[in-house]
């Protein structure tokens, strides 16, 4: 049972407009969420975070939103740069849990057209 | 700061050798470890993750198995490697204080294949 989903395995921008990666969850304990930015052959490095309690939270050109009703969270990045290009994974947690697990999405390969 | 050290970063391997993937992590005590897989174009799958020293939990039942023989020292292992084991090992770390949301680090990872 997937808690976490990204349904688009890949996604195409143009440089220099807004690429949104989305992301799904089932889990309504769910109460962290984190976005990761992996290239090939390296370890995940985290991009951004939200907290359940808020709704939006930025960072440079990074946005993540969190829509709790519709179970949903996406990344927005403004403006894409080449660099951008990479696999994007979300993952959500639970506070309470006492293994303090992320759970992760599938994740999204997003490719930055010159 | 705290860093995290995984190596090898590269390991090709025989059939039915056997592995031994260390990690190690700096300044920070306490802490959370996983070991996780990414196989060719999938997710992240977690494999261990340890909330202490000695203290192990398995996700997946496999061909591997961890173990947590000091605070900040986490190391994945197997006795005989079957061809199923090749993929990119990852470790990585979170903070041990409870009810504390933090995100997670990881490692440089190991790219292993056996042949």
């Amino acid at each position: 049972d997937q808690q976490v989903k990204q349904n688009s395995p890949s996604l195409s921008v143009q440089e220099g407009r807004i690429s949104i990666l989305n992301c799904d969850y089932t889990n309504s304990m769910f109460d962290y969420f984190l976005w990761y930015k992996k290239y090939p052959a390296e370890g995940p490095t985290f991009l951004i975070s939200i907290s359940s309690i808020k709704d939006k939270n930025e960072d440079g050109r990074f946005t993540v939103f969190l829509n709790k009703s519709a179970k949903h969270l996406s990344l927005h990045i403004v403006p894409s740069q080449p660099g951008d290009s990479a696999v994007y994974f979300c993952a959500a947690s639970r506070t309470m849990d006492s293994n303090y697990q992320l759970i992760w999405g599938a994740g999204t390969k997003l490719i930055i057209k010159p | 700061s705290q860093t995290i050290h995984q190596w090898p970063a590269t390991l090709v391997q025989p059939v039915g050798s056997p592995l031994s993937l260390e990690c190690t992590v700096e300044g920070t005590s306490n802490p959370n470890l996983y070991w996780y897989r990414q196989a060719a174009g999938r997710g992240l799958q977690l494999l261990f993750y340890s909330v202490g020293i000695g203290q192990i939990s398995s996700e997946v039942p496999q061909n591997l198995s961890a173990s947590r023989p000091q605070d900040r020292q986490f190391i994945l292992s197997s006795k005989k490697l079957l061809l199923s084991d090749s993929g990119f090992y990852l470790c990585a770390w979170r903070t041990g204080k409870r009810l504390l949301n933090t995100e997670a680090f990881f490692g440089q990872g190991t790219r292993l294949t056996v042949v």
